[in-house]
């Protein structure tokens, strides 16, 4: 099972402040999803990434994926309280099983207004 | 839309009880999974199913039973409850098959109790 470690656990930030949490593993990745989940609710798909190097951009949010594969990030830029939430990344290692990929223990983001 | 529907939202149950958990999702997916999520733990995947009639083991699967007779429905069961399944649980599903580009559709989570 491959794992990966987010960092860090925990962010307070206040409104209008840039974060950015990280989501690495020993291993690399074959692709990399970002997930955020608000409380009460389950987790919903921000964005997938699958090639070294690739950046996307959703709104604020922007996610890249580290040149080997072995990392990614997520920025976010002027930080709003409806960025409030835990923020989780799930991958698997090429080769792996499809069926079996593995969530990080997230990033817990408060964003204080 | 109703996507995944998750029921009940919250239960308490006596150690040693059994219930089911239920799962029902309508977009006709061949992937559905259960996850567990814990404090400081993450989603840790207790058993999948990649179509009706076979399921598999996740990371998690002790305590736990499964079964996917119909595509829409994949009922978690916990044959004798025990403190250690305090937990919120969520069901998610995907097509088709839950690989590393399949975005995973959550419900709304049930939360359990066991005293």
């Amino acid at each position: 099972t491959q794992l990966l470690e987010q960092s860090p656990q925990f962010l307070s930030i206040q409104e209008g402040e840039n974060l950015t949490v990280y989501c690495n593993s020993s291993s690399v990745f074959s692709s990399l999803q970002w997930y955020r989940q608000e409380p009460g609710e389950g987790p919903v798909l921000l964005v997938t990434v699958v090639t070294g190097g690739e950046v996307k951009k959703l709104k604020r949010l922007t996610f890249q994926f580290g040149d080997a594969r072995k990392d990614s990030s997520l920025h976010i830029t002027a930080a709003q309280p409806g960025d409030t939430g835990l923020y989780l990344c799930r991958g698997g290692s090429s080769g792996g099983s499809n069926y079996k990929l593995t969530f990080g223990k997230g990033t817990l983001l408060t964003v204080n207004p | 839309n109703a996507g995944v529907t998750q029921t009940p939202k919250f239960q308490v149950l006596k150690t040693g009880q059994s219930m089911t958990l239920q799962c029902a999702q309508d977009m006709n997916h061949e992937y559905m999974s259960w996850y567990r999520q814990d404090p400081g733990m993450g989603l840790r995947l207790i058993h999948y199913s990649v179509g009706a009639g076979i399921t598999d083991q996740g990371e998690v699967p002790n305590g736990y039973n499964v079964s996917r007779s119909t595509t829409e429905d994949f009922p978690l069961r916990l044959l004798s409850a025990a403190p250690s399944q305090t937990s919120v649980y969520f069901c998610a599903s995907s097509y088709p098959r839950g690989g590393e580009n399949s975005p995973l559709h959550f419900g709304n989570g049930t939360r359990l109790t066991v005293t």
